[in-house]
């Protein structure tokens, strides 16, 4: 039983360039989340998706966008990229809109902005 | 506003030495209280779910509990490979989104 893939696991881009980062849930799940995590810090709240909605929405200017597709997998596009956005990007899938308890993390896609 | 403080920031045990990690909370109905395990350059994994005052659990060395303003994580005898950053998050009551705390790293020495 795959948990949640997402892809790629390292990436380097210039500030300025835009990035797209991709998550593929657990299988069963049909809701995804994405997190920031700064070094050392906890993650922050990105944004949620729930049948190709995005449903929340965290403290993140509008650089920040992204999309589910119908097979519940999502992509996380940032534009106009900035130093301090340098982070591991987090990616969660659950199973509707329901409690933490049913969250699966994947690994991370660790973004580095030079 | 919402907010999940966790202490301390560090902790170094050695291997057998027990102690307890802190997560304070404020936040507008809780929903529920999350212990999470996170190893270096991984995504967190879980361990507890905590819904109400009183409320314990157990899973091997670790042990959660959970007042109205606080969740301790006990960490019995630990071993080497406890070590670990242990991330503390609230779901508010509306909201289905975490607010992760920073996390407690945990070094535990043979």
């Amino acid at each position: 039983d795959a948990g949640v893939t997402q892809s790629p696991t390292h990436l380097i881009k210039t500030r300025g360039q835009q990035v797209t980062l991709r998550c593929s849930p657990k299988s069963g799940h049909d809701t995804v989340s994405w997190y920031q995590q700064a070094l050392g810090q906890g993650p922050q709240f990105i944004f949620q998706y729930y049948e190709e909605e995005e449903r929340q929405r965290g403290n993140f200017p509008d650089r920040f966008s992204g999309h589910q597709f119908p097979n519940y997998s999502s992509e996380l596009n940032v534009n106009a990229l900035l130093l301090g956005d340098s982070a591991l990007y987090l990616c969660a899938s659950s199973l509707g809109l329901g409690q933490g308890s049913g969250y699966t993390f994947g690994s991370g896609t660790r973004l580095t902005v030079v | 506003e919402d907010q999940v403080t966790q202490s301390p920031e560090a902790l170094r045990l050695q291997e057998g030495e027990s102690s307890s990690l802190n997560c304070s909370y404020t936040v507008s109905g809780l929903r529920g209280l999350f212990w999470y395990r996170q190893d270096p350059g991984k995504g967190p994994e879980f361990l507890f779910t905590l819904y109400s005052a009183g409320e314990e659990k157990e899973k091997e060395r670790l042990k959660a509990t959970l007042t109205k303003k606080e969740s301790f994580l006990h960490i019995t005898a630990p071993k080497p490979e406890d070590s670990a950053t242990y991330l503390c998050a609230v779901q508010a009551d509306g909201f289905n989104k975490f607010y992760f705390g920073s996390g407690t790293k945990l070094n535990v020495k043979p």
